[in-house]
């Protein structure tokens, strides 16, 4: 079982330009999570997912769009890239009951 | 104040010495994660807990709901256990209140 990966690992974005974050799981896990981690911060949630075609907003949606249209992946998109979304993007899922959160390997991303 | 607070902030340590890194809450929880992020690297969850203790080999954690406050121990400490150590609390929506993180360093 691979658990969570993120595709891509590093991306160099200049302002303006938009792209999409993978997160796949093969655990069959509901929830799906979206964080970002900023320097000297903890992680912070952008959105989340109950289960499949779902979404809601976490702490800091603002500048990024989700979608769930298979259980399986969870799409982060950053449709006009700033600055200040430069950070270190984690996805994490969590089983129904109140299990242990898994989390994929982190997205690196600049945006120049 | 936030709603949890880890601490030290910053611990380091001689290999093969006992560690502790501690967490209190202010909130309702329903649970209590301990996760273990590596310099530059991803993060595991190392335990969820809403009572009593859990150990996975050299590490146990505790949790006190009265005290609202729990505890994560390292025995026989190594240099690999060096890492960024951070609690987290699962709000009755299931979402992480997030502690600051311990960094612990093991020095050989």
């Amino acid at each position: 079982n691979a658990g969570v990966t993120q595709t891509p690992k590093f991306r160099v974005l200049k302002t303006g330009q938009s792209m999409t974050l993978l997160c796949a799981q093969d655990m069959n896990h509901e929830y799906m999570y979206w964080y970002r981690q900023d320097p000297g911060m903890g992680l912070r949630l952008i959105h989340y997912s109950v289960g499949e075609g779902t979404t809601a907003k976490g702490e800091v949606p603002d500048g990024y769009n989700v979608s769930r249209l298979k259980k399986q992946n969870f799409l982060l998109g950053l449709e006009s890239a700033a600055p200040s979304q430069t950070s270190v993007y984690f996805c994490a899922t969590r089983d129904s009951g109140r299990g242990l959160r898994v989390f994929g390997p982190g997205t690196r991303l600049t945006v120049l | 104040k936030n709603e949890v607070e880890q601490s030290p902030q910053n611990l380091t340590a001689q290999e093969g010495e006992f560690i502790t890194i501690n967490c209190s809450y202010s909130v309702g929880i329903s649970a209590l994660h301990w996760l273990q992020q590596h310099p530059g690297g991803g993060i595991v969850s190392l335990f969820m807990l809403s009572s009593g203790k859990k150990k996975h080999g050299r590490l146990i954690a505790t949790i006190n709901i009265q005290e609202k406050h729990s505890s994560l121990h390292i025995t026989a400490s190594h240099p690999r256990d060096s890492a960024v150590y951070i609690c987290a609390a699962v709000d009755s929506n299931y979402q992480l209140i997030w502690g600051a993180g311990t960094k612990l360093i093991i020095k050989p």
